[in-house]
């Protein structure tokens, strides 16, 4: 089965911190996305990657960067946290050997709250 | 870019009975998925249904992508089965997200 594990599944930061979310997939997957879930606004794309090194803005980068040095991991980085970021963080991977249209698999999530 | 509806916003059922949900989406699509969130936050997986009828166990998918839709059955509910429902349509290169179905299923 495919697994894709979030490093931490709740976390407390205070305004101004460097905050890292780290994510891993065990299915060589090309394919990784950063979402944000916040209630009312559904799943908004903040990044994603197709392969290492290669990122891509979604819909809501501002505030956000991320890294891709290895094909398992994508790690999202927020430079200085802020309260508007507190939020529900879902990583997630899909294969590109499937076509464009791979099967899309989440992690557990990451429950971060900006004091 | 692409509209995603899902309808209803909510359901309460009663345990045991059935329900059907839907997703309208606005254009052409390569890739339909159905997840539910458990109440913990994570999504799983559901169904992967571009287009036809799937079925496992009690929750069967049907995809027309000609009419750009789709609906989820769930039969006998369960307490188990509440959470929150998503369809995610992939066009262009980016998967596209409804807002979601709460459902309740009462004991």
């Amino acid at each position: 089965d495919v697994k894709v594990t979030q490093s931490s599944r709740y976390l407390v930061k205070r305004t101004g911190e460097k905050v890292f979310l780290e994510c891993v997939q065990d299915m060589d997957h090309e394919n990784m996305f950063w979402y944000r879930q916040d209630p009312g606004l559904g799943l908004r794309l903040i990044y994603f990657s197709y392969d290492v090194k290669m990122k891509e803005k979604g819909d809501i980068p501002e505030g956000y960067s991320v890294s891709r040095e290895k094909k398992e991991r994508f790690s999202l980085i927020l430079e200085s946290a802020s309260t508007n970021q507190t939020s529900m963080y879902l990583c997630a991977s899909s294969s590109l050997m499937a076509g464009p249209t791979g099967e899309l698999f989440f992690g557990e999530g990451s429950r971060l709250t900006v004091l | 870019g692409i509209q995603v509806e899902q309808s209803p916003p909510d359901l309460i059922l009663q345990e045991g009975a059935n329900s059907t949900l839907r997703c309208n989406f606005s254009d052409s699509v390569n890739n339909l998925q159905w997840f539910h969130q458990n109440p913990w936050g994570q999504l799983i997986n559901l169904f992967y249904i571009p287009s036809g009828t799937k079925q496992n166990g009690r929750l069967s998918a049907t995809t027309v992508a000609t009419e750009r839709y789709s609906l989820l059955y769930i039969s006998s509910s369960q307490t188990t089965d509440s959470g929150v429902y998503f369809c995610a349509v992939y066009t262009g290169n980016q998967f596209y997200f409804g807002t979601g179905t709460s459902l309740t299923v009462i004991p």
